[in-house]
């Protein structure tokens, strides 16, 4: 099956620089990658998502790239504010009736002030 | 629009009873899919129900297992509980589910077996 390595498990960065969480995904017939924020005491919330017919989608302060030869993609996150420290997941699926969503393990971001 | 609902938000039981869960999508959804979360594992996939049929299924024993409802309500239930199954059950609200479509989750329910 699918396996989803993430990497780092903690990211410590001063508030207004930007932060980068990447994953590694094996299953090459994988083709939507989402990324979820999820707060204390909260279920995981869907920030930004990437298909693989597509190499960078934006929004706003967040971007993800997906590079499909390595099994790769990122989440950049520019700008940090205070309310961006959370646990943030990637996840990986192949679609079309599939396993449903493969997640990494967890970035802890924390935004120091 | 109204976000996903899952109820009870936290429970206590016993080794060896068993627990349901409940989940209500965002309306005009179809698909309910459910996954646990533990420190150690993670988030894992449990299985996924799409118009009252389960169309997928993650690496879990048979004491787990769910239905959906004509109004796409799901329930999910374990039977024989054991302490490994202290967790985050999470449920997530799709309108194409696991064929592709963006999924939302609810704010899960806390189970301590003990």
């Amino acid at each position: 099956g699918e396996n989803v390595e993430q990497h780092p498990s903690t990211l410590s960065v001063q508030e207004g620089d930007s932060a980068v969480i990447k994953c590694t995904y094996s299953d090459s017939a994988s083709n939507y990658f989402p990324w979820y924020k999820q707060e204390l005491g909260k279920g995981p919330q869907l920030i930004i998502d990437i298909r693989s017919n597509v190499g960078e989608k934006k929004d706003q302060r967040i971007a993800v790239t997906l590079n499909k030869t390595a099994k790769h993609f990122s989440l950049h996150i520019t700008e940090t504010q205070p309310e961006d420290s959370a646990v943030y997941f990637c996840a990986a699926s192949r679609g079309g009736g599939a396993d449903g969503l493969t997640f990494g393990k967890g970035t802890h971001l924390i935004i120091q002030p | 629009k109204a976000g996903v609902t899952q109820t009870p938000r936290y429970l206590i039981k016993t080794r060896g009873q068993q627990v349901t869960l409940s989940c209500s999508p965002i309306s005009g959804h179809r698909s309910v899919s459910w996954y646990q979360q533990t420190p150690g594992q993670g988030l894992q996939f449990l299985f996924e129900y799409f118009s009252e049929t389960q169309r997928n299924k993650g690496n879990f024993p048979g004491r787990f297992s769910g239905r959906q409802f004509s109004n796409s309500r799901s329930e999910m239930n374990v039977s024989t509980l054991e302490l490994g199954d202290s967790a985050l059950y999470l449920c997530a609200s799709s309108y194409l589910g696991t064929q592709g479509g963006e999924q939302y989750f609810g704010p899960g329910t806390r189970l301590t077996v003990t």
